[in-house]
């Protein structure tokens, strides 16, 4: 296993425009989660996943952001008219269920900017 | 509420020892985590505790107090490749195993 994949490093996309990303996490962990963070700040949550099933989406989270993990392996979060405000590294993190120890084990991110 | 203190920066020299400190309020208690975090790239595990006490691990150790609400990491015998952002992430006790966030201490190494 080659840990958690995220796709695209890099994206840079005009303002009003959609964007999709892709994260892998590492085959066993059945736990996903999405962070943005910006610089000189912590990864702030988003929403995560137990296998296909969305527990949780954070109230700071727009319309605008939806993610999927259809069959509870690979998961996208696409971000619709995007803003300005929205330019942020994304950061996609797997974990096993029970996670005592073992933290999460994070993606190198997809960094977009919003032109 | 539930807050994570950590500071904003420091400076060291390479070769020195650097203690970085962690303080939290948390609405329950089920682990402190560190995390290190170079520029432009994702976070890396570093260290765990759940008990009170000192944990080692090579050049790095992490300590904590559940009863002061306070960790902090100890970084030996400091190389330039030690120069990064460390983040403090405590777990609470809801059943989602969430990690809250400090907002990391950006930690430079100078000759």
């Amino acid at each position: 296993d080659t840990g958690v994949s995220q796709d695209p490093r890099h994206k840079i996309t005009k303002r009003g425009q959609n964007v999709t990303f892709r994260c892998d996490p590492i085959s066993e962990h059945n736990r996903l989660y999405w962070y943005r963070q910006t610089l000189g700040q912590g990864p702030e949550f988003l929403t995560y996943f137990q296998n296909e099933a969305q527990l949780e989406k954070s109230r700071l989270l727009s319309d605008r952001f939806s993610a999927e993990r259809p069959k509870g392996s690979f998961s996208t979060l696409e971000i619709q008219r995007t803003e300005q405000g929205d330019s942020a590294m994304y950061l996609c993190a797997s974990s096993l269920e029970s996670g005592a120890g073992y933290g999460y084990t994070f993606g190198s991110g997809t960094r977009l900017t919003v032109v | 509420g539930q807050n994570i203190d950590q500071p904003t920066e420091m400076t060291a020299t390479e070769g020195a020892i650097v203690q970085i400190n962690c303080t939290y309020q948390t609405s329950g208690f089920n682990g402190l985590f560190w995390y290190q975090q170079h520029a432009g790239e994702a976070p890396t595990f570093l260290s765990y505790n759940v008990l009170d006490g000192l944990e080692e691990k090579g050049r790095f150790s992490s300590f904590l107090s559940r009863s002061k609400g306070y960790s902090y990491l100890l970084l030996k015998e400091l190389q330039m490749k030690d120069s990064a952002s460390y983040l403090c992430a405590v777990r609470g006790m809801d059943s989602n195993y969430q990690l809250i966030w400090g907002a990391g201490t950006k930690l430079i190494i100078k000759p």
